[in-house]
């Protein structure tokens, strides 16, 4: 069984340009998750969607973060445009049910660099 | 503010030696406390989950245990291999036991050496 993917694994942009991370979850899994680690600090809770929905975005930093799944498999997080805060490492998490109970597979993230 | 701090920050010990991971938490109310292993370029993989009720819990080499009083956790790594380096990440879920209410840890960063 294929784990949760992310595409890039790196990206390196300039201030105020636009990227767009992708993440795809294990087949079947309805919640996915999308995290963040800043240099030095905590992964932190970015959103949560369920199928399609988003069932939580209370993480989202701004609005210059966009998430969506269309169609309830893949997922892409957008960054437009981007400032040096945003650097860091993001991740992807999917699980079979959406309480914390229910193990999240995380996949290996994409870093990004703004310079 | 809820917190979760883990200690030490990093730790080196020689391959076939045990060593023991500390978790302090803030957070309240709880749901659930999870121990992570991320390897290097790779995403973080659960290793326990502990419920209030459950003291420790072992998988394999790996053993934790739970405080609920004291709102700490341990993570006993015995015989430790060289394929346990890694970032060992405390997690800590609130009430709602729903993602927005996870609680990380900045996590142990553990180097086994021959």
């Amino acid at each position: 069984e294929a784990g949760v993917t992310q595409f890039p694994s790196h990206s390196v942009i300039e201030k105020g340009q636009t990227v767009t991370l992708r993440c795809d979850p294990i087949s079947g899994h309805d919640n996915l998750y999308w995290y963040r680690r800043v240099m030095g600090k905590e992964i932190k809770f970015l959103l949560h969607f369920v199928k399609e929905s988003k069932q939580d975005e209370s993480g989202m930093p701004n609005n210059r973060f966009l998430a969506e799944r269309t169609g309830g498999t893949y997922s892409t997080l957008k960054v437009q445009p981007a400032e040096l805060e945003d650097s860091g490492v993001y991740f992807c998490a999917s699980s079979p049910g959406a309480g914390t109970v229910f193990g999240q597979y995380f996949g290996p993230g994409t870093r990004l660099t703004v310079t | 503010k809820n917190q979760v701090e883990q200690s030490p920050q990093s730790l080196i010990i020689l391959e076939g030696k045990n060593c023991t991971l500390q978790c302090n938490y803030t957070v309240s109310p709880f749901s659930n406390l999870r121990w992570y292993k991320q390897d290097t370029g790779r995403g973080p993989v659960s290793l326990t989950i502990m419920t209030f009720s459950e003291n420790t819990k072992s998988n394999g080499r790996y053993t934790a245990t739970l405080d609920a009083d004291t709102k700490q956790s341990s993570l006993h790594i015995t015989a430790s291999q060289l394929s346990d380096s890694a970032s060992y990440i405390c997690v800590v879920s609130g009430n709602t036991g729903t993602a927005s209410k996870l609680t990380f840890g900045t996590g142990t960063r553990l180097q086994v050496t021959l």
